[in-house]
């Protein structure tokens, strides 16, 4: 059974910034994977944030974190990050890290999520 | 970037009726289209990939249809566990997008 297990979010002031994981069992977390972060922020509806795949770690990003969130993963520890820097209000979300099937960029597995509150 | 709009915002229905939602995109994004269940504080949950296949446990009252921009979710009759906000996405082409979601409601 896939298990998606995110941590390390919180309470953290604007400009400042955090680092999420997301630990991953039950399948082969392989470099033909994509896995990606997506968001809700209170009361709205799901956002994409980043993917990340292949053997190079190609990697996308929404326009609204390009060049502040970086997307990594340690295949060795079946865990995938999300480094978040210059946070700003606007990224406060409940943050799901999800995995892709067969068909690429469709999420078949989703973690329940790490909150983060980015606040003064 | 494809925006993906859905209608209605809020379907409200009795059990056993049919439900109908739909997922309109701003350009074609062939059959790369998914659809996703998300319940009162729980995770979102794929129903639906590439526009009409079912995922793994989901029930047969469940189907979607369409191909290029116009795409319909169905649920052939509606029961109480169908209480949920439905979400589509598209991945045609980066980035990835989300529609604003229909929010289904139990009369």
């Amino acid at each position: 059974e896939v298990h998606l297990v995110e941590s390390g979010g919180g309470l953290v002031q604007p400009g400042g910034s955090l680092r999420l994981s997301c630990a991953a069992s039950g399948f082969t977390f392989s470099s033909s994977l994509v896995m990606s972060w997506v968001r809700q922020a209170p009361g709205k509806g799901l956002e994409w944030v980043s993917a990340v795949w292949g053997s190079g770690d190609s990697t996308h990003y929404a326009d609204s974190v390009e060049g502040r969130f970086t997307i990594s993963r340690d295949i060795s520890k079946n865990t995938l990050f999300l480094q978040m820097n210059s946070l700003r209000a606007e990224d406060t979300a409940l943050y799901y890290c999800a995995k892709a099937g067969a068909s690429g960029s469709i999420y078949d597995s989703w973690g329940q999520g790490t909150l983060v509150t980015v606040s003064s | 970037e494809v925006v993906l709009t859905q209608s209605p915002a809020t379907l409200s229905l009795s059990p056993g009726e049919r439900a109908t939602l739909s997922c309109r995109a701003s350009q074609s994004v062939n059959s790369q289209l998914a659809w996703y269940q998300q319940k009162p504080g729980q995770a979102p949950r794929l129903v639906i990939y590439d526009a009409s296949n079912r995922a793994t446990g989901i029930p047969a009252r469940f189907s979607g249809s369409g191909s290029g921009t116009d795409f319909t979710l169905t649920i052939s009759s509606l029961e109480a566990e169908d209480i949920a906000v439905y979400y589509c996405q598209q991945r045609r082409s980066w980035p990835v997008t989300f529609g604003q979601g229909t929010r289904l409601e139990i009369k």
